[in-house]
């Protein structure tokens, strides 16, 4: 059955960088996109961006440019995701989630497996 | 400020029926129907329960339905139950840079 394992709590100081994982297993990692999506205490969910397990390209919201880094390891099937200079509006939950599939990389524009979520906490 | 509009918060009693909206834009709702709906629970990870407008995954009960009229979504649950108390989350494809957005998110309160 499709998986995805994520990684324990961080805490990380304001300005430092903290990294979370996501192993996925039960189905084949290349053939499908994965997103990660936070969602800050008592709030909705935010998009933050998509990636290609294939080839490791992925497209980030605009507020994220430059300061979250997707990268994967294709010989484990995890995606990790990376956020830099840490700020105190960063603390929530972090979810990666797999996007369906109509084919082989053919999106089909929804969210059929999450993780179980990841709590990051930025705070000196 | 989410881009899609979601009502905060939706109440009926046990057995009624309740519909959750979603306002979009020409970008994303009115222009495709790429609209999915997701269930989240107090401390769980959101589930699937809509995709395409108005398909449910298998598993998931034919007590809730979807539909789309324009820019508007709609999520409507029959015959409310206690265990359908949660928040609900539409999202959406969107021809813009963003690419996905979600609704603000609606909680749904079983009176």
């Amino acid at each position: 059955q499709v998986q995805l394992q994520q990684s324990g709590a961080e805490v990380g100081r304001p300005g430092a960088s903290v990294k979370v994982s996501c192993k996925a297993s039960g189905y084949s990692f290349t053939g499908y996109y994965m997103h990660w999506v936070r969602q800050a205490p008592g709030q909705g969910l935010e998009w933050m961006g998509i990636m290609n397990p294939r080839g490791g390209s992925a497209t980030f919201a605009q507020k994220f440019e430059g300061r979250v880094t997707f990268t994967r390891d294709t010989s484990t099937s995890t995606v990790y995701m990376e956020i830099s200079n840490l700020k105190s509006e960063d603390t929530a939950v972090y979810y990666c989630a797999r996007e369906g599939a109509t084919g082989w990389l053919r999106p089909a524009y929804y969210y059929d497996f999450w993780g179980q979520g990841t709590l990051v906490v930025a705070s000196s | 400020q989410s881009v899609l509009t979601q009502p905060a918060s939706v109440s009926g009693s046990p057995g009624q029926s309740i519909t959750v909206s979603c306002t979009g834009t020409s970008s994303d709702i009115g222009g495709y129907n790429f609209v999915s709906w997701y269930q989240q629970h107090p401390g769980k990870a959101p589930k699937l329960i809509m995709f395409d407008v108005s398909t449910r995954p298998s598993g998931v009960s034919d007590r809730f339905s979807g539909s789309k009229s324009g820019k508007t979504a709609s999520l409507t649950i029959s015959g409310l139950q206690a265990e359908d108390e949660a928040d609900y989350y539409c999202a959406s494809y969107t021809s813009t840079s963003a690419l996905r957005v979600f609704g603000g998110g609606t909680k749904v309160t079983v009176l």
